[in-house]
């Protein structure tokens, strides 16, 4: 089956670091995303993970463990801006490339 | 690079009308084209998959005669909702992919029937 759970919501402090937790259960995983989303926009592209371990892109960072499932995107010195909605989706091939994305979470910076 | 446009961006329109919505990939040529659905505060809905010159695959409750999905080139994809409903108000957004590479989504379309 294909399943991917993730907080509903989540709330950090401006300038202070969170982690958004991403646990899947895809047949044929190939690869982990993560996207941001404005309200009322379309996602954009933050992260791919094959790979396990932490690729590191500026402020956002996200890891990946295939033998557990299980995946994490870490935002450190966080902004105003980053009060987004962060939706982690596994790739899958199973008779084509699909991705198949998780709920969102939904994260509240606040000053 | 990897920009995909939507057109139009607004679509309000009476129940019954069909409503075509462009999904265009302006900097690559995108082997597969995807059409989601997403109303508020939930994840994105896979509709259908797209492939170039072929036949969409839609996903298991979607209806295929209702939403119309044309792959004419390597640069566009159209989806056609027929016979519009209330119920069918929604954000619709497309995204295009190289394969096993991340999708690039377009900015959406928000749907309003009345």
């Amino acid at each position: 089956g294909q399943n991917i759970d993730q907080p509903t919501e989540m709330t950090a402090t401006e300038g202070a670091i969170v982690q958004i937790n991403c646990t899947y259960q895809t047949s044929g995983f190939n690869g982990l995303f993560w996207y941001q989303q404005h309200a009322g926009e379309a996602p954009t592209f933050l992260s791919y993970n094959v790979l396990d371990g932490l690729e590191e892109k500026g402020r956002f960072s996200s890891f990946l463990s295939r033998s557990k499932g299980y995946s994490y995107l870490l935002l450190k010195e966080l902004q105003m801006k980053d009060s987004a909605s962060y939706l982690c989706a596994a790739s899958s091939n199973t008779g084509g490339f699909k991705t198949i994305f998780g709920a969102g979470t939904r994260l509240f910076v606040k000053a | 690079g990897a920009v995909v446009s939507q057109h139009p961006s607004w679509v309000i329109c009476k129940s019954g009308t069909s409503v075509k919505i462009e999904c265009r990939s302006l900097d690559f040529q995108a082997t597969t084209m995807f059409w989601y659905r997403q109303f508020p505060k939930q994840s994105l809905m896979l509709m259908a998959t797209s492939n170039e010159g072929s036949k969409a695959t839609y996903e298991q409750g979607v209806e295929k005669d209702k939403f119309l999905i044309n792959h004419a080139s390597l640069t566009l994809s159209t989806l056609t909702v027929t016979s519009a409903h209330p119920e069918d108000s929604s954000f619709y957004i497309c995204s295009a992919s190289l394969g096993a590479e991340a999708q690039y989504f377009g900015p959406g379309t928000r749907l309003l029937v009345l």
